[in-house]
């Protein structure tokens, strides 16, 4: 089973509309940090925000927001009144502990936005 | 303040060939991590260094990989011989924080490998 499920392959949108991003995922941890990352055509990944188990408020940063809900283990991502800048792969990620002093950041397959003008 | 800074940016070889990538990560960042991203795929982790320690190399494939931090600055990923399978996108990351569970990784632009 994957650890981390981004079930939206490729989303489109025309600019304007709201998109919600999936993200599903697995672990058996109680301490773990959820992460949310952009890669735009030019390719290096950019961190948007991460999350701790333990903080389940929604956060709304901007045109951004995320909702965090433990009992469905899901961290979704909504972009409001998206743009054309906005068109990029986004990644979700889990870090959990793997043991020893190791982590293991896992990101699930990414979903492609495409926001037309 | 430069990012992670990688090169080439593009690659093209032919199988059984070797092929290296170069990474500069971020000016005092400790940890440097590599990741191989396959086409439609999230990036998975080859290794991570701590310094020139490498803390976590147990999904690099040894047999033809290799890897070195050579005084904790700036890494290069060797392949040799180069397979078809190896054809993707090679990233490198770094972080200022050592080992932490909640770290910010900040990549570089990655090298697109092809081998024909």
């Amino acid at each position: 089973a994957q650890k981390v499920t981004q079930a939206q392959t490729e989303i489109s949108v025309v600019e304007k509309e709201d998109v919600t991003l999936d993200c599903v995922y697995e672990t058996r941890d109680t301490t773990y940090y959820l992460f949310w990352y952009k890669q735009p055509p030019s390719g290096e990944l950019v961190f948007l925000i991460r999350r701790n188990s333990f903080d389940e408020q929604n956060e709304i940063s901007g045109r951004y927001s995320w909702n965090f809900q433990k009992s469905t283990s899901s961290f979704n991502f909504t972009i409001t009144a998206s743009q054309v800048v906005d068109s990029a792969v986004y990644f979700c990620a889990l870090s959990e502990d793997s043991g020893g002093s190791n982590y293991k950041l896992t990101f699930g397959k990414g979903t492609l936005l495409t926001v037309n003008p | 303040e430069a990012g992670v800074v990688q090169s080439p940016r593009y690659k093209i070889i032919e199988k059984k060939q070797p092929v290296a990538f170069w990474c500069n990560p971020i000016s005092g960042h400790n940890t440097l991590y590599w990741y191989r991203q396959n086409l439609g795929q999230g990036p998975e982790l080859l290794i991570r260094y701590e310094n020139e320690e490498a803390v976590d190399d147990s999904q690099l494939p040894k047999d033809r990989f290799s890897a070195e931090r050579l005084k904790g600055v700036d890494s290069t990923l060797k392949i040799q011989p180069a397979e078809l399978g190896d054809s993707a996108v090679y990233l490198c990351a770094s972080s200022l924080a050592w080992g932490q569970l909640n770290e910010k990784l900040f990549f570089g632009s990655g090298t697109q490998l092809s081998v024909l």
